[in-house]
């Protein structure tokens, strides 16, 4: 069965502390895994898509790696306009359109 | 662009009532997803559409539970009767007509209070 945790469930920084927030999922023929950030009262917003074990991708203080069994969402430096709840959602072959979504970890960052 | 259109974006109604939520999906994109999102849950997805068709309805909880997709830019999900376990927060994301690409994108959400 597909699954996906995510951890912590809660983090809270200070302002440039850098941290990491894990996603591990376990899902037949991974097409792709996707992480979104949704602020309170809002839609989720999408962030990245990783393809293959291996892969990296950055958005301003965000970098988000790929391996067969997790992905990491590496934060640098943060500031407290990154406070959110951040999703994954790994992408199965045998699911046609439909994501498997983590609980996600809600990030508070401090001044 | 405008992005997913849902209203309305709060709604309170009292058990045994009609609700019905709407949806218009990003001009071009043919998948349209209903979600709906709990603390104790998360996401869950309670059906999709690919070109106004209903692809995967085995999310969708009960029978009180209908969606349709009449055309390409309008969706409704309704629940008929409510109940107070209904509430929640549920939202309509669309996605492009690509096969290796499923980013979905989502709209601002319906607040649903059942009493």
């Amino acid at each position: 069965e597909d699954q996906v945790t995510q951890s912590p469930e809660a983090l809270r920084l200070q302002e440039g502390e850098s941290s990491s927030l894990n996603c591990s999922y376990t899902v037949s023929g991974l097409r792709g895994l996707f992480w979104y950030r949704q602020d309170p009262g809002k839609g989720p917003e999408f962030l990245f898509t990783l393809y293959s074990a291996g892969e990296e991708k950055e958005k301003e203080r965000l970098k988000a790696t790929l391996t067969k069994k997790e992905s990491f969402l590496h934060i640098t430096a943060p500031k407290p306009e990154d406070s959110a709840t951040y999703l994954c959602a790994p992408w199965g072959a045998g699911n046609n359109r439909k994501l498997i979504w983590g609980l996600g970890t809600s990030l508070a960052v401090n001044p | 662009d405008a992005g997913v259109i849902q209203s309305p974006r709060h709604e309170v109604t009292e058990m045994g009532q009609e609700v019905t939520l709407r949806c218009k999906p990003i001009s071009g994109h043919d998948y349209l997803f209903w979600y709906r999102q709990t603390m104790m849950r998360g996401l869950e997805l309670l059906i999709y559409f690919n070109n106004n068709v209903p692809i995967d309805d085995s999310g969708m909880p009960e029978d009180r539970f209908s969606a349709k997709m009449p055309n390409a830019s309008f969706s409704t999900l309704k629940i008929q009767p409510s109940e107070p376990r209904d509430s929640a927060v549920y939202f309509c994301a669309s996605s492009k007509p690509d096969g290796q690409y499923n980013e979905q994108f989502f709209g601002p959400g319906t607040r649903l209070t059942v009493l």
